[in-house]
């Protein structure tokens, strides 16, 4: 397989504050990382697809000024929840393409659940 | 446009005994792959499983198979001797297959709550 990390694992801010989670390729170099959000009992959404080296591209609906992606190295990829505010509440999970995985499977980390006071 | 349907919110299995959890898709691309991942309470996604649309045979690991059936459009998962430990919810998962080097992103279904009773 390969192994995907997140930090922090939780995070609880006040409302107004901004928020970074890191997601991590630890044995591999991730091209293309994917960020999603995940409500409670629901399935996954894709917030936007980030690319080393270039802008991140944001599905439909999704404020690219309030969640910021920023790719700079084959092995990192950030999330900043900028000015968060409860309903931004929500557990974060980011994937990474895997080349040498067939059809290039998606490997994901174990989440961040941020909780917005 | 691409649609993955999984109709059972929840099942229930005794220990031990085998397991078939639902997964129907929509699509008219001809190259495509499906995926099954697993949520456990702890959130992670683990990769179990990937069927290719060109693939002959159905897909096996382990105590996973994916009982792939082209003509219908499902791609069910069997879990083989359920264990307390495959509680769990579980996504089917799908993407466009692009040989171009594009890449397409995954779909996903609302998921099934599988729980595995001793």
């Amino acid at each position: 397989g390969a192994v995907v990390s997140q930090h922090p694992s939780w995070v609880i801010c006040k409302s107004g504050t901004s928020v970074k989670i890191e997601c991590r390729s630890l044995d591999f170099q991730a091209t293309t990382m994917f960020w999603y959000r995940q409500f409670p009992k629901q399935s996954l959404m894709l917030m936007a697809t980030s690319n080393e080296g270039s802008k991140a591209t944001y599905e439909q609906g999704v404020e690219k000024d309030k969640f910021l992606i920023n790719h700079a190295s084959l092995t990192l990829s950030t999330l900043t929840v900028t000015s968060a505010h409860p309903e931004d509440s929500s557990f974060y999970i980011c994937s990474a393409r895997v080349k040498r995985a067939p059809a290039d499977t998606q490997y994901f980390g174990p989440g961040t659940r941020l909780t917005v006071l | 446009a691409q649609k993955i349907t999984q109709t059972q919110p929840g099942m229930f299995v005794q220990e031990k005994e085998a397991v078939t959890l639902d997964c129907t898709y929509d699509t008219s691309d001809p190259s495509y792959g499906l995926f099954w991942y697993k949520q456990p309470s702890s959130g992670e996604m683990i990769f179990l499983i990937y069927q290719g649309s060109y693939d002959q045979q159905n897909a096996t690991e382990g105590r996973y198979s994916l009982n792939f059936q082209k003509a219908r459009k499902s791609a069910n998962l069997v879990i083989s001797a359920s264990q307390l430990g495959d509680s769990a919810m579980y996504f089917c998962a799908m993407r466009r297959l692009m040989f171009s080097g594009g890449y397409n992103k995954l779909i996903f279904g609302a998921g099934t709550r599988l729980a595995v009773h001793p």
